[in-house]
């Protein structure tokens, strides 16, 4: 069936370095993804989407690679600081405008 | 923009009593909203998908019976949960389309007794 999977459940960084977390999904009728940030307690807030015909798509400190050959996506945050330390989910959606979302992966940054 | 609000945001009940969660769509009008339940440290798993002016949709193994799910306008969607049990303490969270993007509220933590 459908999955969308993330590869690491967690993530530690040094503050300032760049961090990347990894995404792979199943379903190949899958065409727009997003990348959504959760903070403890709190709703999925917004981060960044891509299109299937697209490779890749950049926001403030983000990026979002996508390559449809293997079925996997990144998202890449520049210079990563303390207030991105959250649980940050993929979800891939397609003909209907659900979402199926990923495991997610803490991303913790260190002082 | 593209705010999204719910409310309670918190809710105690005793079993056997009926909890209604309301989502807003504060600055656009969202024609599809979705209801999701998360338990910690999981995921989000869509329950249902809430259409204004039609019976909801909802996922497989998720009785509607007991979800009950009403989109009346355009801007609100409640998800009310019938003769709730201790399982069914979860956080529930709703988001709106807007434009192909789901927005999401900020969550509703459901604690039965």
């Amino acid at each position: 069936g459908e999955s969308v999977g993330l590869h690491l459940p967690t993530l530690s960084v040094q503050e300032g370095d760049n961090s990347i977390i990894n995404c792979a999904y199943s379903n190949s009728a899958s065409d727009y993804f997003i990348w959504y940030k959760q903070e403890s307690g709190k709703g999925p807030q917004f981060i960044i989407d891509i299109r299937s015909n697209m490779d890749k798509r950049q926001g403030q400190r983000v990026t979002v690679l996508l390559n449809k050959t293997v079925k996997h996506l990144s998202l890449q945050i520049a210079a990563t600081q303390p207030g991105d330390s959250a649980v940050y989910f993929c979800a891939g959606g397609g003909a209907t405008n659900k979402l199926i979302f990923g495991t997610g992966t803490l991303l913790a940054v260190q002082p | 923009g593209a705010v999204v609000s719910q409310h309670p945001s918190r809710v105690i009940c005793k079993s056997g009593t009926s909890v209604k969660i309301e989502c807003r769509s504060l600055d656009f009008q969202a024609t599809t909203m979705f209801w999701y339940r998360q338990f910690p440290k999981q995921s989000l798993m869509l329950m249902a998908t809430s259409n204004e002016g039609s019976k909801a949709t909802y996922e497989q193994g998720v009785e509607k019976d007991k979800f009950l799910i009403n989109h009346a306008s355009l801007t609100l969607s409640t998800l009310t949960v019938t003769s709730a049990h201790p399982e069914d303490s979860s956080f529930y969270i709703c988001s709106a389309d807007s434009v192909g993007t789901q927005y999401f509220g900020p969550g509703t933590r459901l604690l039965v007794l």
